[in-house]
């Protein structure tokens, strides 16, 4: 069955350094995989997706993140952190297209100025 | 931005009421979902659309129903509401292997 763990239920980082959210999956095939964001009172947003193409996926805002098979996982990382990516961040897998999306619990990304 | 909007947005109603949610698209997407948000478990798919009438249960469908008569439109029904049923509720949209997308979310407070 698949699932998905994400480490750190809360992250604070300065603004202007590294963000680094981590996620990791379980599988029994190479799956599909996805991290969305939420603001405050708002739906979630699809940051990226990786789908078994190149394994740095980059996305919207500075994000990416990359696919290790050997680690079975897909961190989400950004060079230099803004205050307004302070947010909800959720790491979520498939394992075909068919599919229903298993989303992990989530991490609390603060941006301290 | 996918086109799809929720309603009401904002619901608050009495425990053994029913409530009707609304979710409805402009995408012409095949699938759609129904998610609950709560605080430490992130979010949990209730039922789900794979075409018009084909529907099928999520990992947290007990007390909920849903009807898809249109493409457009998939509805998500509490028949009897619960206390328990306190929520933040979220529809999305997807196609195949792309992402979904979300709509704005419907809180609804049971009392």
């Amino acid at each position: 069955a698949q699932s998905v763990t994400q480490l750190g239920s809360h992250v604070s980082v300065s603004e202007g350094a590294l963000v680094l959210l981590r996620c990791n999956y379980s599988s029994s095939v190479p799956p599909y995989l996805f991290w969305y964001v939420q603001y405050p009172n708002q739906g979630l947003q699809l940051l990226l997706k990786y789908t078994s193409a190149a394994t740095l996926v980059k996305g919207i805002n500075g994000f990416e993140a990359e696919f290790k098979k050997s680690e079975t996982s897909f961190h989400l990382t950004k060079p230099s952190a803004h205050m307004s990516d302070a947010a909800e961040y959720f790491c979520a897998v498939k394992e075909t297209s068919y599919d229903k999306v298993i989303f992990g619990p989530g991490t609390s990304l603060s941006v301290i100025p | 931005d996918a086109g799809i909007t929720q309603s009401p947005r904002h619901k608050v109603t009495e425990t053994g009421t029913p409530v009707t949610l609304r979710c409805h698209q402009t995408e012409n997407h095949r699938y759609m979902y129904w998610y609950r948000q709560d605080p430490g478990h992130g979010l949990r798919l209730i039922h789900y659309s794979y075409g018009v009438k084909d529907t099928d249960k999520g990992e947290v469908s007990d007390g909920y129903s849903v009807s898809r008569s249109k493409t457009e439109d998939f509805l998500l029904t509490l028949e009897s509401a619960t206390s328990s049923q306190t929520s933040v509720y979220f529809c999305a949209i997807s196609e195949l292997d792309r992402g979904q997308y979300f709509g704005p979310g419907t809180r609804l407070t049971v009392t």
